[in-house]
């Protein structure tokens, strides 16, 4: 089983300033199928990035993925107030998926 | 579009057996992709429970495997999830949910809470 590990746990900035979020795995991850979602309080998640580095249709491209093998990253160029929220990788490449423990993105 | 949609009790006791359903509109289950299940408990993360493909062919997370049973029923275009012996660390939002690049489309998610 290939275990996630995202850091940091927390991530306190303000509107305007730019996020790295990253997300590490105990084995390669199997043709770089990784997937980052977003999930807000009361709302299911909402898939931003697969395939590492692909961005789901609809989403902004103020996200962008990045990253290969074991080591993968989440960047938001520039936080909109929307998006501070609770952030998820997803390796779907190997059974059975498993996801990290979640990066909660707040206010500074 | 594609639409998921949970139903099933919302409070299981000790001991029993929790069965949930999942609707599925938008698209026939046997589109050739798999058909998964995920769960949250309460203010933590989330932990899949495991899929179902267009064939019957079925997938567990290994810490649930003993316990777990997802099926589908194609006549009705939906699949379900049964796991038994269950206990309060089973209390969990939980959620159906597409394959296809990752998980791509999620149900809006049912809250089970295993209580006496």
């Amino acid at each position: 089983e290939i275990v996630l590990t995202q850091s940091p746990g927390t991530l306190s900035l303000s509107p305007g300033e730019r996020a790295t979020l990253s997300c590490r795995a105990s084995q390669s991850v199997t043709n770089n199928y990784l997937a980052w979602y977003q999930q807000k309080a009361g709302q299911a998640p909402r898939l931003l990035i697969y395939g590492a580095s692909s961005r789901a249709t609809g989403i902004p491209d103020r996200f962008s993925g990045s990253g290969s093998g074991t080591d993968f990253t989440l960047t938001i160029s520039r936080l909109e107030p929307e998006d501070f929220a609770v952030y998820y990788c997803l390796q779907y490449g190997s059974r059975p998926l498993t996801f990290g423990g979640g990066t909660k993105v707040e206010i500074k | 579009q594609v639409q998921l949609q949970e139903s099933g009790p919302g409070l299981v006791k000790p001991s029993g057996t929790l069965s949930l359903t999942c609707a599925v509109s938008g698209v026939s289950i046997s589109s050739g992709t798999w058909w998964s299940w995920v769960r949250q408990p309460p203010g933590k993360g989330l932990e899949w429970i495991g899929e179902i493909d267009q064939s019957g062919r079925t997938n567990y997370n290994p810490s649930l495997k003993s316990r777990v049973t997802i099926s589908a029923d194609k006549s009705k275009n939906q699949f379900s999830l049964e796991l038994t012996s269950v206990t309060a660390a089973d209390t969990a939002l939980y959620y159906c949910a597409r394959e296809n690049f990752g998980i791509n489309v999620w149900g809006r998610g049912t809250v089970v809470t295993v209580s006496s």
